[in-house]
C-alpha cells in the first residue's frame, strides 16, 4: 500500500533546540495532517492543513503545506522533554469528501534534558 | 464526553485461537478504521468501513475479519490464520471531509 516518506526516521535533540521534519509523496494531496503519538497511546491530531502554501501554528508547533502539494513540513521550537514521541504525517489524496488518509512512516523524537 | 474506546488495553492469546478486539465510538462518525502498528513501523490499514453493513479491505486484511452492524461499533477479529498477530492495534473514526481521524488508545495483542 502507498505510504508517505518521512524524514528523519528518528532524532535525538537537546532540550531547547528547534526540530524540523518533513513528509514527501510522489502524488498530490489535498489535505495534510500532523499527528503525535505518545508511547502506548493512539495518535493525536496536532495540525491540519488544507491549502497549498498554508502555514499554521499550534503553540510551539508550525506546519506548512508545500506549494507543490507533494510535501509538508513540521517545526517544533524550543523542544521540551514532553515532546518525545512519534510524529506522523497523513495526506488525503482524493477530493474533499473522501475518507481515506495515507500515513507516513513516522519520525521518532527523543529529547535529552 | 465524546470519544472512541478500545478494549481491552492488553490482550494475550494462545496460538491457534481467534480473538476479537472491541472498538466503540460515540462521536456519530460515519467511517471507522483498523490499523496495525509494529515496533518501529508506521500505521498499516487492515479494514475500513464508511457505512453500516459495508466494509473494505485495507492493505493487510489477510487473517483478519470485521463487522459493522451498528454505526458505533467496529470489532476486529484476529483469526488463527494471521501468522504474526502480535502487534499494537489502533481503531479510528472520521466524518466525511478533510478533518482527519480520531484514534482510540489502542490494544496491544500478544500471542503466547
Amino acid at each position: 500500500g502507498q505510504q508517505l516518506n518521512q524524514s528523519p526516521q528518528s532524532m535525538f535533540i537537546q532540550e531547547g533546540e528547534d526540530v524540523s521534519m518533513n513528509c514527501t509523496s510522489s502524488s498530490i494531496f489535498n489535505t495534510w495532517l500532523w499527528y503525535k503519538q505518545d508511547p502506548g497511546e493512539g495518535p493525536v491530531l496536532l495540525i491540519a492543513l488544507y491549502k497549498a502554501g498554508e502555514l499554521t501554528s499550534n503553540g510551539r508547533l508550525t506546519a506548512q503545506f508545500g506549494i507543490t502539494r507533494k510535501d509538508s513540513f513540521l517545526n517544533i521550537s524550543a523542544s521540551i522533554p514532553s515532546d518525545v514521541g512519534i510524529y506522523f504525517c497523513a495526506g488525503q489524496p482524493g477530493p474533499s469528501g473522501t475518507y481515506k488518509y495515507i500515513f507516513g512512516t513516522g519520525t521518532r523524537l527523543k529529547v535529552l534534558a | 464526553d465524546g470519544g472512541i474506546t478500545q478494549s481491552p488495553k492488553y490482550l494475550f492469546r494462545k496460538e491457534g485461537q481467534n480473538v476479537t478486539l472491541s472498538c466503540e465510538q460515540n462521536l456519530n462518525h460515519d467511517a471507522m478504521y483498523w490499523y496495525r502498528q509494529d515496533p518501529g513501523q508506521g500505521l498499516r490499514l487492515i479494514y475500513y468501513s464508511q457505512i453500516v453493513n459495508d466494509f473494505q479491505k485495507g492493505d493487510i486484511a489477510e487473517g483478519y475479519s470485521v463487522s459493522r452492524e451498528k454505526k458505533e461499533s467496529f470489532p476486529l477479529t484476529v483469526t488463527s490464520a494471521q501468522k504474526n498477530p502480535t502487534a499494537f492495534y489502533l481503531c479510528a473514526s472520521s466524518i466525511q471531509g478533510a478533518y482527519g481521524y480520531t484514534f482510540g488508545s489502542g490494544t496491544r495483542l500478544t500471542v503466547v
